[in-house]
């Protein structure tokens, strides 16, 4: 089984600055990997996703996330934040062993300040 | 709107008592997840059904049971509630290869056993 783990819990950022909320996974194997942003309240919607090709992905929201084989990684980054970005952010791992069950990790949770 | 609808929202139940977590889509998902979120452990898969009659076990299944009432319906029962099953509940649907796209998630029931 794959494990994900989010090294931060809890990340405060000051409004316009830069954020980098990192994941690492165990598995070397080929992977699909998630990024799913809950807002207070609410259910996980769906960030961005790596299936396959370039390594860099990026969301509507100005979000992108690299994916590192060597590393094992999927850090998720912003170059400026903004209060809206406020939310618990989760990343997510799949492969074809598990098929369609995914592992989460604990979740980091985002405060920007004003 | 499409999507993932969970009821109830709010339940507090006393030890020893049972209840059933509805859940349903109308997006013609073939696979349906139940998962608990907890404090600093991220989300854990209890049970999912890959295809309607079909049911598995995740990673915490103790203490629930699952039924997969048609494509669209997928409940989750708790026959002796434990202060333990304290969590937020959510379900989950994905069309095709959940790897390929993802889940869709219901926006939760927040379940307090007393």
């Amino acid at each position: 089984a794959q494990s994900v783990t989010q090294l931060d819990s809890q990340v405060p950022v000051f409004e316009e600055a830069p954020v980098e909320l990192r994941c690492n996974y165990s598995s070397s194997v080929s992977v699909y990997l998630f990024w799913y942003v809950q807002y207070p309240n609410q259910g996980l919607q769906l960030l961005l996703k790596y299936l396959s090709g370039s390594t860099l992905v990026e969301s509507i929201n100005g979000f992108e996330a690299e994916f590192n084989k060597s590393q094992t990684s999927f850090h998720l980054r912003k170059p400026s934040v903004h209060i809206s970005d406020t939310a618990e952010y989760f990343c997510a791992v799949s492969d074809w062993n598990t098929g369609n069950q995914f592992y989460f990790g604990t979740g980091t949770s985002l405060t920007v300040i004003p | 709107n499409a999507g993932v609808t969970q009821t109830p929202k709010f339940q507090v139940l006393k030890t020893g008592q049972s209840m059933t977590l509805q859940c349903a889509q109308d997006m013609n998902h073939n696979s349906m997840y139940w998962y608990r979120q907890d404090p600093g452990m991220g989300l854990r898969l209890i049970y999912y059904s890959a295809s309607e009659g079909t049911t598995d076990k995740g990673e915490v299944p103790n203490g629930y049971n699952v039924s997969r009432l048609n494509k669209r319906e997928f409940s989750l029962r708790l026959e002796s509630a434990a202060p333990s099953q304290t969590s937020v509940y959510f379900c989950a649907s994905s069309g095709g290869a959940a790897t390929s796209y993802g889940y869709t998630f219901g926006s939760g029931t927040r379940l307090t056993v007393v």
